[in-house]
Parts: structure tokens; sequence; C-alpha cells
């Protein structure tokens, strides 16, 4: 299994759809687990942390599910503005100093 | 809000020439990292640098590069002899690491690089 593996996408969803991202990484010691989103040409924006089962912060809810080595992200009613690359980052090993990232999920949320 | 500031925001260079990126991190964070993104590739670790020495480097991070933090405020990143493959995106971030919550690094606009 590779280190942080994401769906490619790209996601093409209507304003108002809610959408989901998957991730699987490899590190059952990681600790704590971060979705960042990148737009284009521009540096990562942490967007959400989990360090337990899950995290909900308005339309975005990440999910955790340390048995299978899994981590979700769900966007409610999703916004033109949410239109990003959607990174899956995961610290390598147990130290929290070295991030591995995903390859990203391009999401484009259409009017 | 603090946020990570990075200078130049482009630097374009010639193949064998050194360059130094400059970052100031957020003020009252303790750790900081270099990463670079390669166009269309993942963002990649480069360094972690911790109470004035290197605290973890990845392979890419190889005798051509070198870190610095000259003063109180700047943290550098030095490629002493540029190649071709060295033009990419780099980003410098910061994290505090002293509460639960400090895992989080938070990344510079980027200094995009090209080396002709």
């Amino acid at each position: 299994r590779k280190e942080v593996e994401q769906d490619p996408g790209p996601f093409n969803v209507p304003e108002g759809a809610t959408v989901a991202f998957n991730c699987t990484y490899s590190n059952s010691a990681s600790q704590s687990f971060f979705w960042y989103r990148q737009d284009c040409r521009k540096e990562p924006k942490l967007l959400m942390s989990v360090y337990s089962s899950g995290n909900e912060d308005g339309r975005f809810t990440a999910q955790l599910n340390r048995a299978s080595q899994y981590i979700s992200l769900l966007i409610r009613d999703s916004k033109l503005s949410d239109s990003a690359t959607y990174l899956c980052v995961v610290p390598r090993g147990g130290s929290a100093r070295q991030l591995t990232f995903g390859s990203g999920t391009q999401l484009t949320v259409l009017p | 809000e603090p946020e990570v500031t990075q200078t130049p925001s482009h630097q374009v260079t010639q193949m064998g020439q050194e360059v130094i990126l400059r970052c100031v991190p957020i003020s009252n964070h303790l750790y900081f990292y270099w990463y670079r993104q390669i166009l269309g590739q993942k963002v990649e670790f480069l360094v972690s640098f911790y109470n004035n020495e290197i605290s973890e480097k990845s392979e890419i991070f190889d005798d051509q590069f070198s870190v610095e933090r000259p003063d109180g405020s700047n943290f550098t990143l030095k490629i002493r002899s540029t190649k071709l493959e060295d033009s990419a995106m780099y980003f410098c971030a910061s994290s505090d690491l002293r509460q639960a919550s400090s895992y989080e690094q938070y990344f510079g606009p980027g200094t995009r690089l090209t080396v002709t």
C-alpha cells in the first residue's frame, strides 16, 4: 500500500451537492491526520485536523477509521469557492514533523 | 492572523548557480520546514529544523542543500549548485508543537524556482 493514497478525481459537482473524498494510509502508527486544500499554484492551506475518530467544522466533516487505515472528507452544500485540490496528509512514522502528502483530489463545483 | 512569509515569490537562475530562498516563520513557532512541489506532482518533505539544527531530512535533501536560521526571524534554504530538476515551488512551513493542536503546519506562499 502507498503511504498515502487518494481518489484521483477529478470530481465535477453542481453547487449544493454533497461530495466525499477518500484516503488510505499505510502507517498504522500515525496519530494525527490532516486535510489541506490547495488552489492552483498556491500553498497548501490547512482545512481540518483529525486526532480522534473524526472532526466537523461547518459544512466539512472528516472521519477516521483506524482499523481500516482510512480517512474521508465530506463536503456538504458545496460552493463555487470550494473548487480546489484537496490533499490528504499523514505524518510519517511517529513523528509529527515530516508530513506525507497524497496526490490530491481535484474538485470543481459548477454553477 | 500571523502567517509565514517567503521571498522572493519567483527566482530564475542558471544551472550551477547558488540560490538562497528566504522565509519568515510565524513568530512563536519553534519548528520550521521546507517542502517542494514539482509542477504537477505531490508536495514533498525536504527538511525540518528545531533548536538551530536539522531535526529530520529526506533523501531529496542531499549535500547541495543546506538550511540556516541566521537571526531570530529568518529561515533560509540554500541550494549550492542548482540543477534543472531543482525547478519547483519551494514552500516553507512552521509549527508550534507545544500543545495538543500544534502538530499543524502552516505554509508560506512559496517561492517558484526556475532553473534554466
